[in-house]
Protein backbone atom coordinates (compact mmCIF):
# COMPACT_ATOMS: atom_id res chain seq x y z
CA UNK A 1 0.00 0.00 0.00
CA UNK A 2 1.43 3.20 -1.11
CA UNK A 3 2.26 5.33 1.42
CA UNK A 4 3.65 9.70 1.20
CA UNK A 5 5.19 12.19 3.83
CA UNK A 6 6.10 15.45 2.73
CA UNK A 7 8.42 16.88 5.19
CA UNK A 8 10.57 20.46 4.71
CA UNK A 9 11.08 23.09 6.73
CA UNK A 10 8.29 24.70 8.84
CA UNK A 11 9.47 28.27 8.58
CA UNK A 12 10.59 29.94 5.03
CA UNK A 13 11.96 33.74 5.12
CA UNK A 14 9.85 35.91 2.79
CA UNK A 15 11.36 36.23 -1.02
CA UNK A 16 13.05 33.19 -0.11
CA UNK A 17 12.64 29.28 -1.49
CA UNK A 18 10.23 27.25 0.13
CA UNK A 19 11.91 23.67 -0.41
CA UNK A 20 10.17 19.78 0.37
CA UNK A 21 10.37 16.61 -0.20
CA UNK A 22 7.37 13.90 -0.65
CA UNK A 23 8.92 10.08 0.88
CA UNK A 24 7.11 7.22 -1.48
CA UNK A 25 6.92 4.61 0.59
CA UNK A 26 5.25 0.66 -0.16
CA UNK A 27 5.85 1.63 -4.12
CA UNK A 28 8.02 2.29 -6.71
CA UNK A 29 7.70 6.30 -8.04
CA UNK A 30 8.20 4.86 -11.80
CA UNK A 31 5.13 3.32 -11.51
CA UNK A 32 2.31 4.55 -14.78
CA UNK A 33 1.32 7.24 -12.04
CA UNK A 34 1.81 11.11 -11.84
CA UNK A 35 2.17 12.91 -8.62
CA UNK A 36 1.22 15.98 -7.62
CA UNK A 37 1.24 18.77 -5.01
CA UNK A 38 -1.68 20.18 -3.71
CA UNK A 39 -1.73 23.24 -1.02
CA UNK A 40 -4.75 24.70 1.67
CA UNK A 41 -3.85 27.87 3.32
CA UNK A 42 -5.11 28.43 6.74
CA UNK A 43 -8.97 28.34 7.21
CA UNK A 44 -9.24 27.52 3.22
CA UNK A 45 -9.66 25.17 0.37
CA UNK A 46 -7.51 23.43 -2.05
CA UNK A 47 -5.29 24.71 -4.73
CA UNK A 48 -3.23 22.25 -7.02
CA UNK A 49 0.19 23.42 -7.85
CA UNK A 50 1.22 20.56 -10.55
CA UNK A 51 2.00 17.55 -11.34
CA UNK A 52 4.78 15.28 -12.40
CA UNK A 53 5.34 12.08 -14.25
CA UNK A 54 9.13 10.13 -13.14
CA UNK A 55 9.92 10.91 -16.66
CA UNK A 56 10.58 14.01 -15.50
CA UNK A 57 7.05 16.02 -17.39
CA UNK A 58 5.61 18.54 -15.02
CA UNK A 59 2.29 20.63 -15.92
CA UNK A 60 2.15 23.48 -13.77
CA UNK A 61 -0.85 25.79 -12.11
CA UNK A 62 -0.47 29.02 -14.25
CA UNK A 63 -1.49 30.87 -11.01
CA UNK A 64 2.17 30.36 -9.59
CA UNK A 65 3.05 31.11 -12.97
CA UNK A 66 7.17 30.23 -13.42
CA UNK A 67 8.14 29.86 -9.49
CA UNK A 68 7.32 26.27 -9.33
CA UNK A 69 10.14 23.63 -9.70
CA UNK A 70 9.50 19.95 -9.51
CA UNK A 71 11.84 17.02 -9.92
CA UNK A 72 12.16 13.41 -9.10
CA UNK A 73 14.64 11.38 -7.24
CA UNK A 74 14.35 7.43 -8.75
CA UNK A 75 17.31 6.64 -6.42
CA UNK A 76 15.88 7.42 -3.03
CA UNK A 77 11.66 7.24 -4.53
CA UNK A 78 11.21 10.87 -3.74
CA UNK A 79 9.50 14.04 -5.31
CA UNK A 80 10.56 17.47 -4.63
CA UNK A 81 8.82 20.85 -4.83
CA UNK A 82 10.77 24.58 -4.79
CA UNK A 83 8.75 27.68 -4.78
CA UNK A 84 10.30 30.75 -5.19
CA UNK A 85 10.40 34.35 -4.10
CA UNK A 86 7.85 33.35 -1.60
CA UNK A 87 5.40 35.49 0.04
CA UNK A 88 3.04 35.46 3.36
CA UNK A 89 0.43 34.11 0.50
CA UNK A 90 2.82 31.08 -0.11
CA UNK A 91 1.83 30.16 4.04
CA UNK A 92 -0.08 27.13 3.51
CA UNK A 93 -0.88 23.29 4.07
CA UNK A 94 1.56 21.32 1.61
CA UNK A 95 0.51 17.89 0.35
CA UNK A 96 1.86 15.48 -2.25
CA UNK A 97 -0.57 12.93 -3.65
CA UNK A 98 -0.40 10.21 -6.07
CA UNK A 99 -2.85 10.60 -9.51
CA UNK A 100 -4.81 7.99 -10.60
CA UNK A 101 -8.12 7.99 -13.30
CA UNK A 102 -8.15 12.08 -12.79
CA UNK A 103 -8.37 12.40 -9.20
CA UNK A 104 -5.92 11.66 -5.71
CA UNK A 105 -6.05 8.57 -4.23
CA UNK A 106 -3.26 8.51 -1.67
CA UNK A 107 -2.43 11.14 0.28
CA UNK A 108 0.25 12.56 2.41
CA UNK A 109 -0.40 13.77 5.93
CA UNK A 110 0.82 17.20 4.90
CA UNK A 111 3.46 19.22 6.08
CA UNK A 112 3.01 23.42 7.63
CA UNK A 113 4.84 25.90 5.98
CA UNK A 114 4.54 29.51 7.25
CA UNK A 115 6.39 32.57 5.72
CA UNK A 116 7.60 35.35 7.80
CA UNK A 117 10.44 36.86 8.72
CA UNK B 1 -10.43 27.86 -16.20
CA UNK B 2 -13.39 25.93 -14.85
CA UNK B 3 -14.40 27.35 -11.78
CA UNK B 4 -16.63 24.91 -9.19
CA UNK B 5 -19.09 26.23 -6.79
CA UNK B 6 -20.31 24.34 -4.23
CA UNK B 7 -23.67 25.27 -1.98
CA UNK B 8 -24.41 25.52 0.53
CA UNK B 9 -21.13 27.08 1.99
CA UNK B 10 -22.47 25.29 5.59
CA UNK B 11 -24.80 22.56 5.85
CA UNK B 12 -26.26 21.82 9.63
CA UNK B 13 -28.39 18.51 9.88
CA UNK B 14 -28.75 15.41 12.58
CA UNK B 15 -27.12 12.35 12.19
CA UNK B 16 -29.75 9.78 10.94
CA UNK B 17 -30.69 12.80 8.43
CA UNK B 18 -29.82 12.97 4.42
CA UNK B 19 -27.30 15.52 3.56
CA UNK B 20 -27.34 16.48 -0.12
CA UNK B 21 -24.17 18.62 -1.28
CA UNK B 22 -23.91 20.48 -4.38
CA UNK B 23 -21.46 21.45 -7.12
CA UNK B 24 -21.82 23.28 -10.06
CA UNK B 25 -19.26 24.07 -13.05
CA UNK B 26 -19.14 27.10 -15.36
CA UNK B 27 -17.87 24.81 -17.99
CA UNK B 28 -19.32 21.12 -19.13
CA UNK B 29 -17.20 18.80 -17.53
CA UNK B 30 -16.98 14.93 -18.15
CA UNK B 31 -18.71 12.98 -15.43
CA UNK B 32 -15.20 10.73 -15.76
CA UNK B 33 -13.13 13.95 -15.00
CA UNK B 34 -15.31 14.69 -11.12
CA UNK B 35 -14.71 13.89 -7.73
CA UNK B 36 -15.83 14.22 -4.48
CA UNK B 37 -13.66 14.33 -1.28
CA UNK B 38 -13.81 14.34 2.41
CA UNK B 39 -11.19 16.38 4.80
CA UNK B 40 -11.55 16.50 8.71
CA UNK B 41 -9.97 18.99 10.93
CA UNK B 42 -6.17 18.35 10.87
CA UNK B 43 -6.11 15.57 8.44
CA UNK B 44 -5.87 15.34 4.51
CA UNK B 45 -8.77 14.71 2.00
CA UNK B 46 -9.85 11.58 1.09
CA UNK B 47 -11.12 10.16 -2.06
CA UNK B 48 -14.89 9.47 -1.53
CA UNK B 49 -16.35 9.12 -4.84
CA UNK B 50 -14.55 9.27 -8.69
CA UNK B 51 -16.26 9.28 -11.94
CA UNK B 52 -19.06 11.27 -10.15
CA UNK B 53 -20.38 8.47 -9.18
CA UNK B 54 -18.14 5.71 -8.56
CA UNK B 55 -16.98 5.06 -4.92
CA UNK B 56 -13.95 4.92 -4.40
CA UNK B 57 -12.68 1.45 -1.98
CA UNK B 58 -13.49 1.07 1.13
CA UNK B 59 -16.05 4.19 0.76
CA UNK B 60 -19.98 3.09 2.56
CA UNK B 61 -22.26 2.85 0.30
CA UNK B 62 -24.66 5.67 2.00
CA UNK B 63 -22.41 7.90 0.18
CA UNK B 64 -23.70 8.37 -3.47
CA UNK B 65 -22.68 10.74 -6.37
CA UNK B 66 -24.75 11.86 -9.52
CA UNK B 67 -25.07 14.25 -12.03
CA UNK B 68 -23.51 15.17 -15.56
CA UNK B 69 -22.75 18.60 -17.70
CA UNK B 70 -22.37 21.16 -14.60
CA UNK B 71 -24.44 19.94 -12.31
CA UNK B 72 -22.82 16.98 -9.14
CA UNK B 73 -24.61 16.25 -6.48
CA UNK B 74 -23.00 14.15 -3.33
CA UNK B 75 -25.51 12.95 -1.17
CA UNK B 76 -24.93 11.03 2.24
CA UNK B 77 -28.03 8.77 2.90
CA UNK B 78 -28.14 8.35 6.38
CA UNK B 79 -25.65 10.64 8.42
CA UNK B 80 -23.05 9.77 11.01
CA UNK B 81 -21.49 11.33 13.76
CA UNK B 82 -18.23 11.03 11.52
CA UNK B 83 -19.78 12.13 8.31
CA UNK B 84 -19.59 15.83 9.54
CA UNK B 85 -16.75 17.17 8.05
CA UNK B 86 -15.87 19.73 4.82
CA UNK B 87 -16.25 18.11 1.46
CA UNK B 88 -14.53 19.63 -1.74
CA UNK B 89 -15.76 18.60 -5.57
CA UNK B 90 -12.51 18.61 -8.24
CA UNK B 91 -12.33 18.39 -11.68
CA UNK B 92 -9.63 17.65 -14.34
CA UNK B 93 -9.67 19.21 -17.41
CA UNK B 94 -8.16 22.51 -19.15
CA UNK B 95 -5.44 24.52 -17.59
CA UNK B 96 -5.16 24.46 -14.50
CA UNK B 97 -5.13 21.05 -15.10
CA UNK B 98 -7.19 20.30 -11.62
CA UNK B 99 -9.45 22.14 -9.74
CA UNK B 100 -11.35 22.29 -6.10
CA UNK B 101 -14.70 23.74 -5.00
CA UNK B 102 -14.17 26.26 -2.12
CA UNK B 103 -15.92 23.33 0.15
CA UNK B 104 -19.07 22.66 1.81
CA UNK B 105 -18.61 22.31 5.33
CA UNK B 106 -21.31 19.85 7.29
CA UNK B 107 -21.83 20.69 10.66
CA UNK B 108 -24.01 19.05 13.82
CA UNK B 109 -27.32 21.02 14.23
Amino acid sequence: QVQLQESGPGLVRPSGTLSLTCAVSGGSISSDNWWSWIRQPPGEGLEWIGEIHHSGVTNNNPSLKSRVIMSVDKSTNQLSLKLNSVTAADTAVYYCARNWRYNMDVWGKGTTVAVSS
Amino acid sequence: EIVLTQSPGTLSLSPGERATLSCRATQSVSSSYLAWYQQKPGQAPRLLIYDASTRATGIPDRFSGSGSGTDFTLTISRLEPEDFAVYYCQQYGSSPLYTFGQGTKLEIK
